[in-house]
């Protein structure tokens, strides 16, 4: 099955840096979604991308499907964006299931 | 919209007893998701219905697990025994449509069995 990856694994930032992180997948994707599971638990839907570019606030996302590869960017972080981040996708040829990278754990610090 | 809505969000129990987790999706949606989510197993999907039938239910880990869906607007997960490795956060999340569609997640259900 599609196999999906995530890097870096964990990430320390200090209140105002910026980071990328980056998810890459091993087949044709017709759905990738990038999620932020906060402190409690709750999984926050932040970018739904299967190609091109989104931008949100101090956040925004690139897919670029054809090198099977997407980054999510964070400007100035701040203490709330601390949490798992999670690239998921599904499959061109099996769009049975989202498949879930194993996250890049961010702590941001004052 | 509320979003999808579970509960409990909480439910501690002992080891043998029944367990049932709550779902309502988005209205609307056709295809609803049950997940589990533990430190070594990461998120899972268990088992997904659309428009209230099961289609696929191969992540569901054993018998002692069980899902239905008797209208769309309500679905239940049940466990019954229950058993300590059961312990994990429970996700309920529903979409629009399989395939290119973006999936919705709840809060979850934090389910600890002593």
């Amino acid at each position: 099955g599609i196999q999906v990856e995530q890097s870096p694994p964990d990430l320390i930032l200090q209140e105002g840096a910026n980071s990328t992180l980056r998810c890459n997948f091993s087949d044709s994707v017709n759905n990738l979604q990038w999620f932020h599971q906060n402190p409690w638990g709750q999984l926050i839907n932040l970018f739904y991308i299967p190609s091109g570019t989104k931008q949100n606030g101090r956040l925004s996302a690139t897919t670029v499907a054809t090198e099977r590869y997407s980054l999510l960017y964070i400007s100035s972080s701040q203490t709330t964006d601390s949490g798992v981040y999670f690239c998921a996708v599904k499959g061109a040829y099996n769009t049975d299931k989202l498949i879930f990278g194993t996250g890049t754990r961010l702590q941001v610090f004052p | 919209d509320a979003g999808v809505i579970q509960s409990p969000r909480h439910e501690v129990t002992e080891m043998g007893q029944e367990v049932t987790l709550r779902c309502k999706p988005i209205s609307g949606h056709d295809y609803l998701f049950w997940y589990r989510q533990t430190m070594m197993r990461g998120l899972e999907l268990l088992i997904y219905f659309n428009n209230n039938v099961p289609i696929d239910d191969s992540g569901m880990p054993e018998d002692r697990f069980s899902a239905k869906m008797p209208n769309a607007s309500f679905s239940t997960l049940k466990i019954q025994p229950s058993e300590p490795r059961d312990s994990a956060v429970y996700f309920c999340a529903s979409s629009p449509r399989q395939g290119a569609y973006e999936q919705y997640f709840g809060p979850g259900t934090r389910l600890t069995v002593t």
